[in-house]
């Protein structure tokens, strides 16, 4: 299986609202990732975990807040959203963080947030 | 901070016709990623090329890597109307104990019946 999943597909949600996004891969990848896109803008990187544990942060708000709960899944919690935080969200795993060597990633389909 | 530029923005052809894109990038990597996106989803990977290679194929795809000139180009070969997709290439460079991938704007590819 080499598919990252992810959901919903699509979330519409107030300023106030509380929400989660959810993200799964069952290719024994140890490392994931959030990354955020806005419309014809190459996606940025927000999040990294590896073995679970949070490794990068790229000077998110912290509005997002990301959950590893187990190697298979990675949350990313939304509290008090602006606006412009509307994107699409992407998930992507590989198999390790490399060092200097690199790996490719595997992304899920998004999820399309519309912040009211 | 986006590391890779991409020329063309955008690029229009006919079903048949090979595809050129190419990618430059500023600073030193250790490899180089292309992407493909269609349109509001998810990225695919297409091809890793690494900092010592030069050159990499993948069935009607072509990656070269010139590291003296800092660039990158992907040739798609017979392209199909399938091939209409967003490309992105992404540098992986070492920092911090991790290698990033850094994207670029993206070249916007419409191949016509």
């Amino acid at each position: 299986d080499t598919e990252v999943t992810q959901t919903p597909k699509h979330l519409v949600m107030g300023m106030t609202n509380k929400k989660s996004l959810k993200c799964e891969q069952h290719m024994g990848h140890r490392a994931m990732y959030w990354y955020k896109q806005k419309a014809k803008k190459p996606p940025e990187l927000m999040f990294v975990y590896s073995y679970e544990k949070l490794s990068i942060n790229e000077s998110v708000p912290s509005r997002f807040s990301p959950e590893c709960p187990n190697s298979s899944l990675l949350n990313l919690h939304l509290h008090a959203l602006q606006p412009e935080d509307s994107a699409l969200y992407l998930c992507a795993s590989s198999p390790g963080l490399a060092g200097r060597i690199g790996y490719e990633q595997y992304f899920g389909p998004g999820t399309r947030l519309t912040v009211t | 901070s986006q590391q890779g530029e991409e020329d063309p923005q955008a690029l229009s052809i006919q079903e048949g016709e090979n595809a050129t894109m190419n990618c430059s990038y500023k600073t030193s990597i250790n490899n180089l990623q292309w992407y493909r996106q269609n349109s509001g989803r998810g990225l695919v990977h297409l091809i890793l090329i690494r900092s010592n290679e030069r050159e990499k194929h993948s069935g009607r795809l072509r990656v070269t890597l010139d590291t003296s000139k800092k660039s990158s180009s992907l040739l798609i070969t017979a392209s199909r109307a399938a091939d209409t997709a967003s490309y992105f290439c992404a540098t992986g460079r070492f920092s911090g104990g991790y290698n990033k991938l850094i994207f670029g704007a993206g070249t916007r590819l419409a191949v016509h019946p």
